[in-house]
């Protein structure tokens, strides 16, 4: 089964400040995603992301929210300019057939 | 608007029970996921299917496609199976369109 890491697995920063998140697919593919789940809320879809490129994003993915894949193997989720709603666990997760979701960071703006 | 509606919410039952959880689903979804998130939070997805039955373990997951419905059922449950389990649909990009979630205890 394809492996998911992501790092690190719990950030705090200060709201405004800008944070990244890093998933690394352990072998190669082409479909990632980024989901959040606000605590004991349910997960929602962020952003997904297909050869490079955004293919959907949802409305919570707005200006301050940006992915990249700058080296080939680490996939990135950007928050610029962190608020407190942010506070979160994110997921990111890849398609194999069906998805496989990293352990998440659990990120805490305060 | 694609949405997944989960019930129940909450469920506890005794060891050994056999266990269902439903799932309602919108058009535009083009097959269900099931998932399991542990207390620590992490998350595995237990099926994908778009139709009939998938069996594996003491876990059986089913889909009508005509009623757009779905169910979880856990035959012979036990404590270990304590968790949340969240029925996904998946969307035109195979993104996830997450239902609630239905929190399972079950006690010795």
């Amino acid at each position: 089964e394809p492996e998911v890491t992501q790092t690190p697995s719990h950030q705090v920063t200060q709201m405004g400040q800008e944070v990244i998140l890093r998933c690394v697919p352990i072998s190669n593919h082409l479909y990632f995603y980024w989901y959040r789940q606000i605590l004991g809320q349910k997960v929602e879809f962020l952003v997904s992301f297909y050869n490079n490129e955004i293919s959907e994003k949802s409305e919570i993915f707005d200006d301050q929210f940006s992915v990249e894949r700058p080296d080939g193997s680490n996939f990135t989720l950007k928050i610029r300019s962190t608020k407190l709603e942010d506070s979160a666990m994110y997921f990111c997760a890849l398609l194999a057939g069906r998805q496989f979701f990293g352990p998440g960071t659990r990120l805490t703006v305060l | 608007k694609n949405e997944v509606e989960q019930s129940p919410q909450n469920l506890t039952a005794q060891e050994g029970e056999f266990i269902t959880i439903n799932c309602s689903y919108s058009v535009g979804i083009s097959a269900l996921h099931w998932l399991q998130q542990h207390p620590g939070g992490g998350i595995v997805s237990l099926f994908m299917l778009s139709s009939g039955k998938k069996k594996h373990g003491r876990l059986i997951a089913t889909i009508n496609i005509q009623e757009k419905h779905s169910s979880l059922h856990i035959t012979a449950s036990h404590p270990r199976d304590s968790a949340v389990y969240i029925c996904a649909g998946v969307g035109s990009n195979y993104q996830l369109i997450w239902g609630a979630g239905t929190k399972l205890i079950i006690k010795p």
